[in-house]
């Protein structure tokens, strides 16, 4: 069973629009919530992250967007560019280990 | 600044056949995983080491043992490889239970069962 929910699978964005991945979460153990970026031929790497008593959290471009209620969250890519045409990935902490959502490839047209 | 480094990066194995992947971190962390990535499946884990000597299951153990001899180490083997083993295999450390969630990957290794 996949403990953490992410979609869409893929997504095409116009270069200067907003990306939106979304993913969620049934385990309300869990204690910090990553996203992570991943280029091709390369390990994923940390790209922002929150913690459960935060609704948002911005870096510049990058947001998340928290809702404890509804074991929601996401990221928003404003002013999307083609660099970052990447695969993410969100993930929950629970119990010394990181559970990864399927991953979202993005394409973002010049 | 190497890393997490894994070797071989590359490796192609007829069905029964054994092979270890190797994990080397220079960052002094406690903590080591392995996951494999397959497409719409995502990063699933396999197994973790919490630090030297210590090895527990993740959520798909099955066909591969694990040691942490070192604390700089860690080890995956598949003793019998069979096609469904056939993934990108992602070794990943952490400095210790407070930073669990940001975790450091090395660059992969594709293995191929035929």
């Amino acid at each position: 069973q996949q403990q953490v929910k992410q979609s869409p699978q893929s997504l095409i964005v116009q270069k200067g629009g907003i990306s939106i991945i979304n993913c969620a979460y049934e385990n309300t153990a869990f204690d910090y919530f990553p996203w992570y970026q991943q280029f091709p031929g390369k390990g994923p790497a940390l790209l922002i992250a929150i913690r459960p008593d935060v609704s948002e959290k911005k870096e510049g471009r990058f947001t998340i967007s928290f809702n404890k209620s509804a074991k929601q969250f996401s990221l928003h890519i404003m002013d999307s560019q083609p660099g970052d045409s990447a695969t993410y990935f969100c993930a929950a902490r629970g119990a010394q280990k990181l559970v990864f959502g399927q991953g979202t490839r993005l394409t973002i047209n010049p | 600044n190497a890393g997490v480094t894994q070797t071989p990066k590359f490796r192609v194995l007829k069905t029964g056949q054994s092979m270890t992947l190797l994990c080397a971190q220079d960052m002094n962390h406690e903590y080591m995983y392995w996951y494999r990535q397959d497409p719409g499946m995502g990063l699933r884990l396999i197994h973790y080491s919490v630090g030297e000597g210590t090895t527990a299951k993740g959520e798909v153990p099955d066909g591969y043992n694990v040691s942490r001899l070192k604390k700089q180490n860690f080890l995956l083997g598949l003793e019998s490889a069979a096609p469904s083993q056939t993934s990108v295999y992602f070794c990943a450390s952490s400095l210790n239970n407070w930073f669990t969630g940001e975790l450091f990957f090395g660059e992969g290794s594709r293995l191929t069962v035929l």
